[in-house]
Order: C-alpha cells, then sequence, then structure tokens
C-alpha cells in the first residue's frame, strides 16, 4: 500500500543512548517533514528535507539530527536520549501544486527515555 | 502564513450533524484550507480540502463564506468512531512548506 512507513513503533531507550528512527515513502514526494507530539499538545516541527540531500531546522531541532539518504527515505537520529524526547515521533510527506497540498503521515513511534 | 483559531473541544451525540469553525482572518490570495483529523496513537489523516464557496465528500463537508475568514468543517451524523482532533490548516504548498501549524486542533468528543 503507497504510504509513509515508519520504524520502529516502540522503543524504550535509556539517558545516554542513541537510537536512528527511520521513514520512508513511496509516493515521490519532494518534502518530508519529522513532527513530536507530546500528550495533548499540538505537532511540532522538528527537522524537514525538501529533496534529495537537503534538510533544516524546524520548530524544536535541538538534540536531533536527520539524514535525507535519497527521495524515498528521511531518517532522524538521537545521539545522546534524554527524558525530555519522550514523545510520539510521526514522519510525514507533502506534495501539492498550485497551492493545494496534502499530507501524508506516518504511523508514529511511541519513544520512551528513561 | 494565516493563523487559524478553532475551539479547543466540543462535545456532540451520536446521529448529530456537528460543526467545526476555524477563523483565519489573515488568509492570502492563494491559500488553501484543508483539515485534517487525528485518531489517538495515530498520525494525522486528511479529511477535506477546500478553496472557496462548498466541497464535499463522502466524509464531510467544508463551507467557506465568500471573503474566506472561516471556515467551517460539517460532520453529518457522527458516530462514536469520529471522536479524533481535528485541524485546520491554511496555506499555499509555494510559500508555506515549511510553516504549516497544527496547533492544538478541535478534541471533539461523541457520547452515545
Amino acid at each position: 500500500n503507497a504510504g509513509v512507513t515508519q520504524t520502529p513503533k516502540f522503543r524504550v531507550l535509556k539517558t545516554g543512548q542513541s537510537m536512528t528512527l527511520l521513514c520512508a515513502q513511496d509516493m515521490n514526494h519532494e518534502y518530508m517533514y519529522w513532527y513530536r507530539q507530546d500528550p495533548g499538545m499540538g505537532l511540532r516541527l522538528i527537522h524537514y528535507s525538501v529533496g534529495e540531500g537537503t534538510t533544516a531546522k524546524g520548530e524544536v531541532p535541538d538534540g536531533y539530527n536527520v539524514s535525507r539518504l535519497n527521495k524515498r527515505e528521511f531518517s532522524l537520529r538521537l545521539e545522546s536520549a534524554a527524558p525530555s524526547q519522550t514523545s510520539v515521533y510521526f514522519c510525514a510527506s507533502l506534495t501539492g501544486g498550485e497551492g493545494a497540498y496534502g499530507y501524508t503521515f506516518g504511523s508514529g513511534t511511541r519513544l520512551t527515555v528513561v | 502564513l494565516a493563523k487559524t483559531t478553532q475551539p479547543i473541544s466540543m462535545d456532540s451525540y451520536e446521529g448529530q450533524e456537528v460543526n467545526i469553525t476555524c477563523s483565519h482572518n489573515n488568509i492570502a490570495t492563494n491559500d488553501y484550507i484543508t483539515w485534517y483529523q487525528q485518531f489517538p496513537s495515530q498520525g494525522p489523516r486528511f479529511i477535506i480540502q477546500g478553496y472557496k464557496t462548498k466541497v464535499t465528500n463522502e466524509v464531510a463537508s467544508l463551507f467557506i463564506p465568500a471573503d474566506r475568514k472561516s471556515s467551517t468543517l460539517s460532520l453529518p451524523r457522527v458516530s462514536l468512531s469520529d471522536t479524533a482532533v481535528y485541524y485546520c490548516l491554511v496555506g499555499d504548498i509555494s510559500y508555506n512548506f515549511n510553516k504549516f501549524y497544527f496547533g492544538s486542533g478541535t478534541k471533539l468528543n461523541v457520547k452515545p
């Protein structure tokens, strides 16, 4: 099925550990995003990419690094996890033209840092 | 980027029609209005998008007045499964691809 695939779905990390969240889309979209969502809150943009080999900071980039490996894949890395990074992480891709647009989101990665 | 304002929460009963209004007073000429739905533990999913007047699909209707300073998402005959958070986004992909703001949305609670 066409869409955005995220792995893993759940993860528990100890403070200071590192991990990489993977995201892949098969819709040939140029734009890809990483968001985090804390309980009862809206989505906050961490980093985004407007095409292969490009990345840019969003609203809350500190503590995260990203790589746009190719058009399909966009990874998010936590080098040294902190309890404040406990959250649900969503990857999304965006397409559109002439003003119109549409996001497709992955199912999320629930990360707990202890 | 047009700032949007929508109610924090709404309650409804099964079978009722629900209307959620979003205000966007400084909407730009080329901006589109899009609504997303998010269930707990899932990513938001597209419901409907419009530019002006009325748009209808199998899930919802979107009403946009002539001045486009607000929009109303209408969900006909809601069921318990419509309990979710609804987000209103306003923008133009050409200029806002890195600025779309989901905010806290409207939490709709459908009761039996």
